[in-house]
């Protein structure tokens, strides 16, 4: 069955520290994933994706398609990146996103 | 920037009841779709619809659940019987198009759904 796996609740981190959120994925195919973020009292919103191969707000993921991974990383964390991330998939031809349990990021000062 | 518009923010039902959950989609979007999320729990895919009729669902998404397009602007999810276990937090998400590698599905804001 297809899964996603954030193994961390929350990651708490000092402001410019670097940052690692985790995510794994189960798929025989080839996946499609993704990053959303929800930051306080906001939607949910596609922070970046892994077929774009961009990076936003400093933000960067690789897909290891050996590892099955998809991590979230950025090297100098920010106070405004605390926000619960969430990593998702899209598997061949369908139009459903899998998500993962998500991973709180705290950023303090 | 357009968005995506659910209501009510919040809902409050007696068991047994049925509800409807609102939604707006933005306007160029041709693909809808329902997820929940129970509190403590993932984002859970329900359904997602596409030319008036349903394109996928999930096993979740059983004969309790119903979704329409009643006027070619808002897109309903309908919760008959609600049980306790349908408390939860419901997206709603519209996108340009299929699947999600070239496209972005856009979420509303949610709909807490409270059955007491």
């Amino acid at each position: 069955a297809q899964r996603v796996t954030q193994p961390e609740k929350l990651l708490s981190v000092f402001k410019g520290a670097p940052v690692e959120l985790k995510c794994n994925y189960s798929y025989s195919g080839s996946p499609e994933l993704f990053w959303y973020v929800q930051y306080s009292r906001q939607r949910l919103q596609l922070l970046l994706r892994h077929i774009s191969r961009e990076s936003i707000k400093g933000f960067t993921a690789d897909l290891n398609k050996g590892e099955t991974s998809f991590h979230l990383k950025k090297p100098f964390a920010q106070e405004e990146d605390s926000a619960m991330y969430y990593c998702a998939l899209n598997t061949y031809r369908t139009d459903k996103l899998i998500f993962g349990t998500g991973t709180r990021l705290q950023v303090f000062p | 920037e357009p968005e995506v518009t659910q209501t009510p923010s919040h809902q409050v039902t007696q068991m047994g009841q049925e509800v409807i959950l609102r939604c707006v989609p933005i306007s160029n979007h041709l693909y809808f779709y329902w997820y929940r999320q129970i509190l403590g729990q993932k984002v859970e895919f329900l359904v997602s619809f596409y030319n008036n009729e349903i394109s996928e669902k999930s096993e979740i998404f059983d004969d309790q659940f119903s979704v329409e397009r009643p006027d070619g602007s808002n897109f309903t999810l309908k919760i008959r019987s609600t049980k306790l276990e349908d408390s939860a937090m419901y997206f709603c998400a519209s996108s340009e198009g299929p699947g999600f590698g070239n496209t972005e599905a856009f979420f509303g804001q949610g709909t807490r759904l409270t059955v007491v």
